[in-house]
């Protein structure tokens, strides 16, 4: 559904770039997140966030920065990007709440050059 | 931290059949496990879960199960649709750190 939305859906970009994934989500979810999905890995956490202001690092962060100055949008950017990080990210958000599914976005496929 | 191990990574039913796809997990914190189908190109979606208060929940023709000593869970799908066909990502959670640890996939597929 279009709660939360990632922009742009594709991109291509060379080694050395920076580029910047959106998320944006509706639901005024506190808990937001960003995964990379490479074959064989299934889905790895690179950040996540508990509120505005607050991120913490997951399973794969290196090479990455994300930023949260409002609820709704949550930015992935990549500083100087390499070939190994390219793959599809996903986006999800969840409730304050424990236990709470997360939502995801309909991903960003990336190919770095 | 979390692991999550996930079989099989293949599973081919005829149309009609079960399927069963199993899970383990490590930490025994875990108390959250939700299951996401992800079609080809599209995002994964949660089609159910279980907290740990709970041994088993159904939905229409999806279950899951759930055994806490042992430190696994599965999805069971019957009567299987060729629509059913996509791959599925189980997940752990301990509920206080809101993390997700997925499996790595199970690609299922319903022959006609």
């Amino acid at each position: 559904d279009a709660g939360i939305t990632q922009s742009p859906r594709y991109k291509i970009t060379e080694t050395g770039r920076q580029v910047t994934l959106m998320c944006h989500q509706t639901w005024s979810h506190s808990y937001m997140f960003w995964y990379r999905q490479d074959l064989g890995h299934g889905l790895r956490l690179i950040y996540y966030s508990a509120a505005a202001d607050i991120t913490d690092k997951g399973e794969v962060p290196d090479g990455y920065v994300v930023s949260r100055s409002k609820t709704e949008n949550f930015p992935l950017t990549l500083e100087s990007a390499t070939r190994s990080q390219t793959s599809v990210y996903f986006c999800a958000s969840s409730e304050f709440e424990t236990n709470q599914p997360q939502h995801f976005g309909d991903g960003t496929r990336l190919s770095i050059l | 931290g979390e692991n999550v191990e996930q079989h099989p990574s293949t599973l081919s039913v005829q149309e009609g059949d079960s399927a069963v796809i199993k899970c383990t997990y490590s930490d025994s914190a875990s108390n959250y496990f939700p299951w996401y189908k992800q079609e080809l190109g599209k995002r994964p979606q949660l089609i159910i879960d279980i907290r740990s208060n709970v041994g088993e929940k159904k939905d229409q023709r999806i279950a899951v199960t759930l055994n806490k000593t042992a430190k696994h869970f599965s999805l069971h799908i019957t009567e299987t649709q060729p629509e059913d066909s996509a791959v599925y990502f189980c997940a752990a959670s301990a509920g206080s750190a809101r993390q997700l640890t997925f499996g790595s996939g199970t690609q299922l597929t319903v022959l006609p």
